[in-house]
């Protein structure tokens, strides 16, 4: 079982600030890096998925970065709106079969 | 876009009782995955499936079973429903082999009595 950490686990931010999160995982091994959004009563929601050190990927105001060498991968969120408030998911994987989650970061802005 | 449908978003049983959860997907998807989400935990994956007829255990298999007879269809089975299986129950299917993109359902709450 691979231990998946992420921090905080939980934040209050006013709208319109910028916040990021992280999640640590073991370096050893490492095959892919998974963030999910979970909003309250929805379905967990993909946000990225990333495989090589130094990606970067965006979406919209959100974005990723991930270096597998220190075994770390954060999350950025510039401008925060109200409908950003959610549960944010990471989970790293050691090969095909094994994807092992964080606990969250509980995120609520704060309009 | 890919949907995945859990037939129930709400149960209530007894211990004791069998339990099935159902969860279907339209998107022709390969693999499909059984996780459960507890207070302070990440999600646990109990079991996963490659192709019809095929089950792999994930990390918390015991107490569980599941049964996949047709591509869109995975279902997750308690035979003796126990207090400590009360949970959140997410199904999750993707696409590639290994660990492509996961679509959820939108969970089953779980309340054994």
């Amino acid at each position: 079982i691979l231990n998946v950490e992420q921090s905080p686990q939980s934040l209050h931010v006013q709208e319109g600030d910028s916040t990021n999160f992280t999640c640590s995982f073991p370096s050893s091994n490492f095959y892919a890096l998974h963030w999910y959004r979970w909003e309250t009563a929805k379905s967990p929601e993909a946000l990225f998925v990333m495989t090589l050190n130094g990606d970067e990927k965006k979406k919209g105001q959100i974005s990723a970065t991930l270096n597998t060498k220190e075994g770390y991968s954060y999350l950025y969120i510039k401008g925060s709106q109200p409908e950003d408030s959610a549960t944010y998911l990471c989970a790293s994987g050691t090969g095909a079969n094994n994807l092992f989650f964080g606990t969250g970061t509980r995120l609520t802005v704060i309009p | 876009d890919v949907k995945v449908t859990q037939s129930s978003r709400y149960l209530v049983k007894r211990t004791g009782e069998k339990v099935f959860l159902e969860c279907v997907q339209d998107m022709d998807h390969e693999n499909m995955f059984w996780y459960r989400q507890d207070p302070g935990l990440g999600l646990r994956l109990i079991y996963f499936s490659y192709d019809v007829k095929m089950k792999e255990k994930g990390d918390i298999p015991e107490g569980y079973s599941v049964s996949r007879e047709k591509k869109e269809r995975f279902s997750l089975i308690l035979e003796s429903a126990s207090t400590n299986q009360t949970s959140m129950y997410l199904c999750a299917s993707s696409l590639r082999a290994g660990w492509g993109v996961l679509t959820f359902g939108a969970g089953s709450r779980l309340t054994v009595l």
